[in-house]
C-alpha cells in the first residue's frame, strides 16, 4: 500500500506559481497519482491525475519523474480562492481495487 | 460533486444512540468509498464497497460500525452506540467501472455526538 508524504502547509502570494510535492516511495506499477482539492466543509474535488511524465489541464500541471517515487502539483498564478487543502492520492481503480489512502494533505494559504 | 448525494448533512446524536448515514452514488456508479475526517485532520479510509459486496473494510472499527451497499438504494454507514469520539465528517465517494480514476465526493455528513 503506497504511503504518501506531503508538506503540512505552504504559504504563497497571489499571482505566484505554487509547487506541492508528494513522496510515494513504494508506489506500485499499476498505481495512478491523483490530486484533490478540499475547501472547508466541502468534499474533496478532483484536480488532476497522471501515471508518468507530465500532465496538464486547465487548472494545474502534474510532474512525475521517471522513477515515479514522487510527484509535483503545479498551480500557476494562484489566487486567494486557491486557499485550500491539497491531497495526493496513490492507488489503482479497478474491479479489484483496494483501499485508496489519502495523505495528510497540504494546507495552502494564498496571501494578498 | 453534486452527483453524489449524502444525507443527512448534519446529524446530532446523544451518546449511546445510533447514527445512520446515507450515500447515493452518481448514476451508473457501482463503487463506493467511505472516509472519516476529524476536525483539522485528513481523510481516513474506512470501507470500500461494490453493489452488495464489502470489498475492503480494513479501515473501519471492528465494533459498532457497519456498512452496506444493497442492490437497490443508497449505501449506508451505520454507527451503533455512538461516543463523542465518533464526532466527525463522514464523506462518501463513488466511481464507475472503467472511468479515468476520478473519485466523486459528496458534501459529507457531519455527525456531532453530545
Amino acid at each position: 500500500l503506497a504511503k504518501t508524504t506531503q508538506p503540512i502547509s505552504m504559504d504563497s502570494y497571489e499571482g505566484q506559481e505554487v509547487n506541492i510535492t508528494c513522496s510515494h516511495n513504494n508506489i506500485a506499477t499499476n498505481d495512478y497519482i491523483t490530486w484533490y482539492q478540499q475547501f472547508p466543509s466541502q468534499g474533496p474535488r478532483f484536480i488532476i491525475q497522471g501515471y508518468k511524465t507530465k500532465v496538464t489541464n486547465e487548472v494545474a500541471s502534474l510532474f512525475i519523474p521517471a522513477d515515479r517515487k514522487s510527484s509535483t502539483l503545479s498551480l500557476p498564478r494562484v489566487s486567494l480562492s486557491d486557499t485550500a487543502v491539497y491531497y495526493c492520492l496513490v492507488g489503482v481503480f479497478s474491479g479489484s481495487a483496494r483501499q485508496l489512502t489519502f495523505g495528510s494533505g497540504t494546507q495552502l494559504t494564498v496571501l494578498p | 460533486n453534486a452527483g453524489v448525494m449524502q444525507n443527512p448533512r448534519h446529524l446530532v446524536r446523544r451518546r449511546g444512540q445510533e447514527a445512520r448515514l446515507r450515500c447515493s452514488p452518481m448514476k451508473g456508479h457501482s463503487h463506493v468509498y467511505w472516509y472519516r475526517q476529524l476536525p483539522e485532520e485528513g481523510l481516513k479510509f474506512m470501507v470500500y464497497l461494490q453493489k452488495e459486496n464489502i470489498i475492503d473494510e480494513s479501515g473501519m472499527p471492528k465494533e459498532r460500525f457497519s456498512a452496506e451497499f444493497p442492490k437497490e438504494g443508497p449505501s449506508i454507514l451505520r454507527i451503533q452506540q455512538v461516543v463523542r469520539g465518533d464526532s466527525a465528517a463522514y464523506f462518501c465517494a463513488s466511481f464507475g467501472q472503467g472511468n479515468t480514476g476520478e473519485l466523486f465526493f459528496g458534501e459529507g455528513s457531519r455527525l456531532t455526538v453530545l
